[in-house]
């Protein structure tokens, strides 16, 4: 089965500080899918990012990136220069082929202060 | 477009009603799901529905009855709740082709008070 670990459980920095969330995996399939979502206050659970197994290439979009390493199983988000508007619940999730289901960790709640 | 709409934002239902939530997409999508999520915890899947038929039940007890009228709507019909089953009901949608291989989009949620 699989299993999305995100050990951190809060983290709370002020304005223009980076901030990496970590996510580490765990499943016994060559083809799966990572996902970042972002949850903020409201509720709905906006998509960030989707990797699949054989695509190892960091990402960088705007000032949010993602490094991807199978090796360590993990997949960790970067904030670079974070916002208050950043201060939401950030979850991890894995899906393998074949499975609509999608496993999530169980979130890091993100406080940036002003 | 990437919007999964759902209505209402907010219910209050009493343990012997009935009430229905609603969700619609308009992306051509052909899975459609219902999680419950309840305060810090990540959401639950409850059922999914692949081409318009059940293909996945988690258990959920039969006071939760899903109804998927259309590739675009999906409705979950409430009754004889508990106030256990206060939580935030997010629904969700993805292309449906190859399950467990696209992007899951979420509504805004329903917020469920069970008195």
């Amino acid at each position: 089965a699989q299993k999305v670990t995100q050990a951190q459980t809060e983290i709370s920095v002020v304005e223009k500080e980076d901030v990496t969330l970590d996510c580490v995996y765990e499943t016994r399939d060559t083809t799966y899918y990572l996902f970042w979502y972002k949850q903020p206050p409201s509720g709905e659970l906006v998509f960030l990012i989707r990797r699949n197994s054989f695509d190892e290439q960091n990402e960088i979009s705007g000032r949010y990136s993602w490094n991807f390493q199978k090796s360590t199983s993990s997949f960790n988000f970067t904030i670079t220069a974070s916002q208050v508007v950043d201060s939401a619940v950030y979850f991890c999730a894995l899906s393998e082929a074949g499975d609509y289901k999608l496993s999530f960790g169980a979130g890091t709640t993100v406080t940036v202060r002003a | 477009d990437t919007e999964v709409t759902q209505t209402p934002k907010h219910l209050v239902m009493g343990m012997t009603n009935k009430k229905s939530l609603k969700c619609e997409q308009h992306m051509g999508h052909r899975a459609m799901y219902w999680y419950k999520q309840k305060a810090k915890k990540p959401p639950e899947l409850m059922f999914v529905y692949s081409y318009e038929k059940l293909s996945i039940n988690e258990s959920v007890p039969s006071r939760f009855s899903p109804e998927c009228p259309n590739s675009s709507l999906l409705n979950l019909h409430l009754h004889a709740l508990q106030p256990e089953d206060s939580a935030l009901y997010l629904c969700a949608s993805s292309q449906g082709r190859t399950p467990g291989t696209d992007t899951q989009y979420f509504g805004p949620g329903t917020r469920l008070t069970v008195l």
